[in-house]
Order: structure tokens, then sequence, then C-alpha cells
């Protein structure tokens, strides 16, 4: 079992949808972060958690800290917003899921 | 431009060699993380430094090594390269307030 689950593997929604993506990790951290990284191969930092609650333009992160779990929330979604979406469980070093690939359609 | 520069863009080698890949972390930023990324493995950690000193390792091979120099640019060297070292490699630079900045990646072809 990895140490980083991410859910689902694959997504497709409609513009203007509700997204969310689950991650759930198993080691201790110190911090979670949700990457974006996009067809091209880059990779940005979208958050850095360690406890409730972080809003950004129309994306939200939410920790758990006490179940080990993660939310990225998606709201009215844009086919921009294609891309596959890492989470990363930080302590010492990073563990990642192996991320979830979204499609927005228009 | 996300201030992290990776160099060079692609690499095609062959199996044996040994190749250098470039970091220079976004100005200001004393650390450097460097991360694989292959097709079967997904974002594997590697190793960290911080203002010249190895701060964290990950699964970096014996045949990979690293260092950051004082100018704080890093290099990771990959020796006695195998056919699945193929991969993208990223570096990123922290800053307390930015958390991570990642570069655009180098892409190994080992062929």
């Amino acid at each position: 079992k990895n140490e980083v689950e991410q859910s689902p593997q694959n997504l497709t929604a409609q513009e203007g949808e509700f997204i969310t993506i689950n991650c759930s990790y198993s080691v201790g951290i110190s911090a979670l972060h949700w990457l974006q990284q996009h067809p091209g191969g880059g990779i940005v930092s979208l958050f850095m958690l360690s406890s409730g609650k972080k809003k950004h333009g129309r994306l939200i992160a939410t920790i758990n800290i006490q179940e080990k779990h993660s939310s990225l929330h998606i709201t009215a979604s844009h086919p921009r917003d294609s891309a596959v979406y890492i989470c990363a469980a930080n302590n010492n070093d990073m563990r990642f899921g192996a991320g979830t690939r979204l499609t927005v359609k228009p | 431009d996300s201030g992290v520069t990776q160099t060079p863009k692609h690499l095609i080698t062959a199996t044996g060699q040994r190749v250098t890949l470039r970091c220079s972390p976004r100005s200001g930023d004393l650390s450097v993380y460097w991360y694989q990324q292959s097709l079967d493995q997904g974002l594997q950690f590697l190793i960290q430094y911080y203002n010249g000193e190895e701060r964290a390792k990950g699964n970096i091979l014996e045949r990979f090594s690293a260092q950051q120099f004082p100018d704080l640019h890093s290099e990771l060297n990959l020796s006695s390269l195998e056919l699945g070292d193929s991969a993208l490699y990223f570096c990123a630079s922290r800053d307390f307030y930015f958390g991570y900045t990642f570069g655009s990646g180098t892409r190994l072809t080992v062929v």
C-alpha cells in the first residue's frame, strides 16, 4: 500500500462542475502539498497545508490531520483546469501520490 | 518563468554514460530539492540541499550524486546510466512565504 493514496485516478467533468480530489496519507507529516502538473510537464505548487483550509481563487484545499485526509476542490471548473493534480506528504522528505488526471470539457 | 532554472531541457544519451543536470534556485532561496518522475514510479524525492549542505535524502541511487555550490546552484550527476533512468528530473527551491517553486524539468532519455 502506498503511503499517499489519491482518488480518483482519472476524472472527467463538464465545464462549470464542482470537482473534488481526495488524498489519504499514512505517514506523519509537517505539511501536505497540492501540486498541479500541466500537459507540458511543468509543476506548480498550489497549496501547502498543515491544518484547516486554504483558498486561492476557485481552488480550495482542506486537511483533517486526525483522519490523515486532504481534499482539493475546484469550483466552477474550466477547461484550463485540465491537468494532473498531485498531493504530497512532507516530513523530512516528500512522498507523492500517483496523481489525478482531470479533464474538463467545454 | 518560475524563477527556478534547469538546464538542459532535454538530454539524450547512451547506456553507461554520465550526465550532469543543473539547477539554479529562485533568487534568495537557499534550498534545492531534486525529484525524479518516471512513468512507472511517478514522482520521487531524491535529495535536498540547503545552503551547500545535504539536508535530506530520499530514493537516490548510489550511481547518482548531487552537490550545491557557493552560488547556490546545484548539480545532479547521474552515472552508469541505465534505460530505467529515463525520466523527467525536476528541481525546486523553497521559500518560507511562497512555498515550493519548481523548475521546468530536464527530460532525460537513455538509449
